[in-house]
């Protein structure tokens, strides 16, 4: 069974360019997790969808952030006018009512650099 | 404000020690509280995690000691092996309405051979 597949794995951008990062869930998990990672402050919640529809987005910024889950096989998080400040590994997660309590399960991240 | 706290940043216990990352959190309504680890250019993955209703969850060498009372927790590492070198985080979440998790901002734990 793969796991949550995550594109690009890396990806550079130049200050004020758009920045599009996809995420696919495991196959069958109904609800779909993004996070922000960085040194300073580890790991933020930014998202999350529940049978592809938007249930929580309390973490995102939300001037130049938005997300999207258009079918039940992937996610998009889009950044607008990136900044400096964006860069981080943006993580992406999957997990299913059957398991026991909320288990998530992480891609590799997306790990994104705004020069 | 951070809802979930632990200490310490970073651990160095020798090889055959018992290493024990510490977490404490705000929320009365969090009930769930898995432990996550992340090895570097991974993403984290669920270690072992503890309901409220209970004190102790044992899963081999991963222990979980839970004071509701004092809404601490901590996690204890027997016999700590050098591929036990990782970032562990605390989280918490409700079990019932929103499923967000929310992360403490981890323990760096390097295992010393």
């Amino acid at each position: 069974n793969a796991g949550v597949i995550q594109t690009p794995r890396h990806k550079v951008t130049g200050k004020g360019q758009e920045a599009t990062l996809w995420c696919e869930p495991i196959s069958g998990h109904s609800a779909v997790f993004w996070y922000r990672q960085t040194i300073v402050q580890g790991l933020e919640f930014l998202t999350y969808f529940r049978n592809q529809a938007p249930i929580d987005d309390s973490g995102m910024p939300k001037e130049r952030f938005s997300a999207q889950m258009p079918n039940q096989s992937h996610s998009t998080l889009k950044i607008q006018s990136t900044q400096p400040q964006d860069s981080a590994v943006y993580l992406c997660a999957s997990s299913s009512y059957r398991d026991s309590g909320n288990t998530l399960y992480f891609g590799e991240g997306s790990r994104l650099i705004v020069v | 404000q951070q809802q979930v706290r632990q200490s310490p940043q970073s651990l160095t216990v020798w090889e055959g020690e018992t290493a024990i990352l510490n977490c404490s959190y705000e929320n009365s309504a969090f009930d769930y509280f898995p432990w996550y680890q992340q090895f570097p250019g991974e993403g984290p993955a669920l270690l072992i995690a503890i309901r409220s209703v209970s004190d102790k969850k044992e899963d081999g060498r991963f222990t979980i000691f839970f004071n509701k009372r004092e809404k601490k927790l901590s996690l204890h590492i027997t016999d700590s092996q050098p591929g036990d070198s990782a970032t562990y985080f605390c989280a918490a979440s409700e079990s019932y309405g929103n499923e967000k998790i929310t992360f403490g901002a981890g323990t760096k734990l390097t295992i010393k051979p």
